[in-house]
């Protein structure tokens, strides 16, 4: 069955230095989501992606967040100078149309900030 | 303000015992509404979602939700629960003004005891 991998499971970064996330939607999906949920918190919307661009982004989603499409498979997250409070599991989804359809998550990285 | 309330954030219930687990959205548009379940190590898996028509929908391993549009509730059931039942499980809600952006509870997470 066709799912959603994300690399890696486990990320340790010093504060301020630049992260990247990758993940690997499902292949004939279009539409890519990022999520993060802090621990003991909930589960937060980032940031939605269609068509090499930017569909809608949470207030959270500031300008230290970026993504990208580089290339046919994978879809990353980037932190360009990471704070202690983005320590957290960060979600990747894909889904074939976007709204009211299973948006498929994948397993998430953890991502620490010392 | 939009809303997703999980009342519970812990429950232990004992095997081959029913389970019935709380959600309440506040929404101003029509929602469209999801339960995942999260197992340790493992990403978001969708057990149902609701749209519109019959509220009450079947999802997989044996769980089905009920929409109350007077209550805005949307509690999970299942008859009878099994060890492997034991989880997180997160109340989702999309509305038709917001593009694929799911707003999640702060999960539940169930304790099945022998």
């Amino acid at each position: 069955e066709p799912e959603v991998t994300q690399t890696p499971s486990h990320q340790v970064t010093q504060m301020g230095q630049e992260v990247i996330l990758r993940c690997v939607p499902i292949s004939n999906h279009l539409y890519f989501y990022w999520y993060r949920q802090i621990l003991g918190q909930k589960v937060e919307f980032l940031v939605s992606f269609y068509n090499n661009e930017i569909s809608e982004k949470s207030e959270i989603f500031d300008d230290q967040f970026s993504v990208e499409r580089p290339d046919g498979s994978n879809f990353t997250l980037k932190i360009r100078s990471t704070k202690l409070e983005d320590s957290a599991m960060y979600f990747c989804a894909s889904s074939p149309t976007p709204s009211y359809n299973e948006q498929f998550f994948g397993p998430g990285t953890r991502l620490t900030v010392l | 303000a939009q809303s997703v309330t999980q009342p519970d954030i812990h429950i232990t219930v004992s095997e081959g015992a029913s389970l019935e687990l709380r959600c309440n959205y506040s929404y101003g548009a029509t929602p469209y509404l999801f339960w995942y379940v999260q197992s340790p190590g493992q990403g978001l898996q969708l057990l149902l979602k609701y749209f519109s028509g019959d509220t009450l929908v079947q999802g997989i391993k044996g769980f089905e939700a009920e929409f109350k549009r007077s209550q805005s509730s949307f509690n999970l059931r299942k008859p009878s629960v099994h060890w492997s039942d034991a989880a997180e499980y997160f109340c989702a809600v999309g509305t038709t003004d917001s593009w694929g952006k799911l707003q999640f509870g702060a999960g539940t997470q169930v304790v099945v005891t022998p």
